[in-house]
C-alpha cells in the first residue's frame, strides 16, 4: 500500500522554465512533508518542507504548496537549471508515529541546456 | 561534521554470504534510520531506532534482515543469509529525533548478491 506516490518517473524540462513535481498522498494522518532531491551514487538531500498548517512554503527558486482538501503536493522549481537535474522524493510523516517518513517512488527531474 | 557514514559503499556478494552494513550517525542525532531503495518501491523505511531502541522494525522484509545499534553513534544491518532479491542500494539517515524533523542521508551501499 503505497501511501505517497509520485505518478510521474520522469519529467524533462528546458532550462529556464518552471518544474513542477507533483505528489499525492492517501493518509490524513499526514501533517508534515519533505521535498528530497537525491543526485547518482548520492544520498538524497533535504530540499524544502511544509507543515500542514501552511498551503505554501517558498526557498529561493524552491515553492511547495499543499492541498489538503486534495491530498496533493506539488514543487515548484523557477527558474530550472541543468544543475537541478535529479531524482525528486516526496515524504510525509505523521505526529503520531514519531518522526517516520513515509516516502514516494520518486522523479526524475531532466533539465536540459 | 562528515554527515552521516556508511560502509562499505559497494558490495558484492555470492547468494548465501553474510551481509553487514554499517552506519556512523552524525553526531548529536539520537534517531537512526535504514532504507532501501528500489525501482519498485522507492526509498522503503525498514527500522528506525530512537536512543538506541527499536521504535519500527514492520518494514524489515524477513527474518533473514537484523539490526542493531550497539551504542548511540553507530549502527549495523545484517542480512544473513543474502539472496539475489536483496540486491538495491542500502541507506541510513539520522536525526534528531524530533517531530517533525529532517532526515540525513548516508552516501548509501550498493549491494548485489549473485
Amino acid at each position: 500500500d503505497q501511501q505517497v506516490k509520485q505518478n510521474s518517473p520522469s519529467l524533462s524540462v528546458q532550462e529556464g522554465r518552471i518544474s513542477i513535481l507533483n505528489c499525492d498522498y492517501t493518509n490524513s494522518m499526514f501533517d508534515y512533508f519533505l521535498w528530497y532531491k537525491k543526485y547518482p551514487a548520492e544520498g538524497p538531500t533535504f530540499l524544502i518542507s511544509i507543515s500542514s498548517i501552511k498551503d505554501k512554503n517558498e526557498d529561493g527558486r524552491f515553492t511547495v504548496f499543499l492541498n489538503k482538501s486534495a491530498k496533493h503536493l506539488s514543487l515548484h522549481i523557477v527558474p530550472s537549471q541543468p544543475g537541478d537535474s535529479a531524482v525528486y522524493f516526496c515524504a510525509a510523516s505523521a505526529i503520531s508515529s514519531g518522526d517516520k517518513l513515509t516516502f514516494g517512488t520518486g522523479t526524475r527531474l531532466a533539465v536540459r541546456p | 561534521d562528515a554527515g552521516v557514514i556508511q560502509s562499505p559503499r559497494h558490495e558484492v556478494t555470492e547468494m548465501g554470504q553474510e551481509v553487514t552494513l554499517r552506519c556512523k550517525l552524525i553526531s548529536g542525532h539520537n534517531s537512526l534510520f535504514w532504507y532501501r531503495q528500489t525501482m519498485m518501491r522507492g526509498l522503503e523505511l525498514l527500522i528506525y531506532f530512537n536512543n538506541n531502541v527499536p521504535i519500527d522494525d514492520s518494514g524489515m522484509p524477513e527474518d533473514r534482515f537484523s539490526a542493531k545499534m550497539p551504542n548511540a553513534s553507530f549502527s549495523t544491518l545484517k542480512i544473513q543469509p543474502s539472496e539475489p532479491r536483496d540486491s538495491a542500494v542500502y541507506f541510513c539517515a539520522s536525526s534528531f529525533g524530533q517531530n517533525p524533523d529532517t532526515q540525513y542521508f548516508g552516501p548509501g551501499t550498493r549491494l548485489t548478491v549473485l
